[in-house]
């Protein structure tokens, strides 16, 4: 079976403008999550979704970020307004059970 | 911050030996687990301990855990060329389905 998938695999971006990533997780998988990556740390939590609703967004650094999940299986994230320390791996996590959490490539995002 | 941190930040051993890595963490805990990331891309899950377990074992892997310490070791034995990649701890604080605080991560390189 297909695992988490991540859309773009890479995005290059001008500062100040809107980005949309993308993650379609495991078939099934009710528990989503969005983590953000920078070179040499470790993953940094955004938020996560349980079914259509976020469960937990209290990650998000401002309102530039925001992230939707209408039909409880697909799930964007959207950046508004980029700015240069946005830049990083967007990784994207589903699970079923909470205690495996599978994780998809990333989207790395560069903005210039 | 509630990230935990590994120890050493670099590990660099030769085929055959083992390696030991540390985490750290300052709160109180569920459950922790120990990820693996190969070229700053997706993470793939290795075991889990919970907080009332001490060790865990899975393959070449073996994993502490000492809660009075608040603190976790992964072990590989045997290393390959192969084990190559950055590892990280990651907790969870109540509920195996939240967020997942990550440390930043050992780099491990076996030379063959």
């Amino acid at each position: 079976g297909a695992g988490v998938s991540q859309t773009p695999s890479n995005k290059v971006t001008e500062k100040g403008k809107y980005v949309e990533l993308r993650c379609d997780p495991i078939s099934g998988h009710t528990a989503l999550y969005w983590y953000r990556q920078s070179l040499g740390q470790g993953p940094e939590f955004l938020i996560y979704f349980q079914g259509t609703g976020a469960a937990d967004d209290s990650g998000l650094p401002n309102d530039r970020f925001f992230a939707v999940r209408p039909e409880g299986s697909v799930s964007t994230l959207k950046i508004q307004r980029t700015e240069r320390g946005d830049s990083a791996v967007y990784l994207c996590a589903s699970s079923s059970s909470g205690r495996d959490k599978f994780f998809g490539p990333g989207t790395r995002l560069t903005v210039l | 911050s509630q990230q935990g941190e590994e120890d050493p930040q670099a590990l660099s051993i030769q085929e055959g030996e083992n390696a030991t890595m540390n985490c750290s963490y300052k709160t109180s805990i569920n459950n922790l687990q120990w990820y693996r990331q190969n070229s700053g891309r997706g993470l793939v899950h290795l075991i889990l301990i919970r907080s009332n377990e001490r060790e865990k074992h899975s393959g070449r892997l073996r994993v502490t855990l000492d809660t009075s310490k608040k603190s976790s070791s992964l072990l590989i034995t045997a290393s390959r060329a192969a084990d190559t990649a950055s590892y990280f701890c990651a907790y969870d604080r109540g509920s195996t389905l939240g967020r997942l605080y990550f440390g930043r991560g050992t780099q491990l390189t076996v030379w063959p």
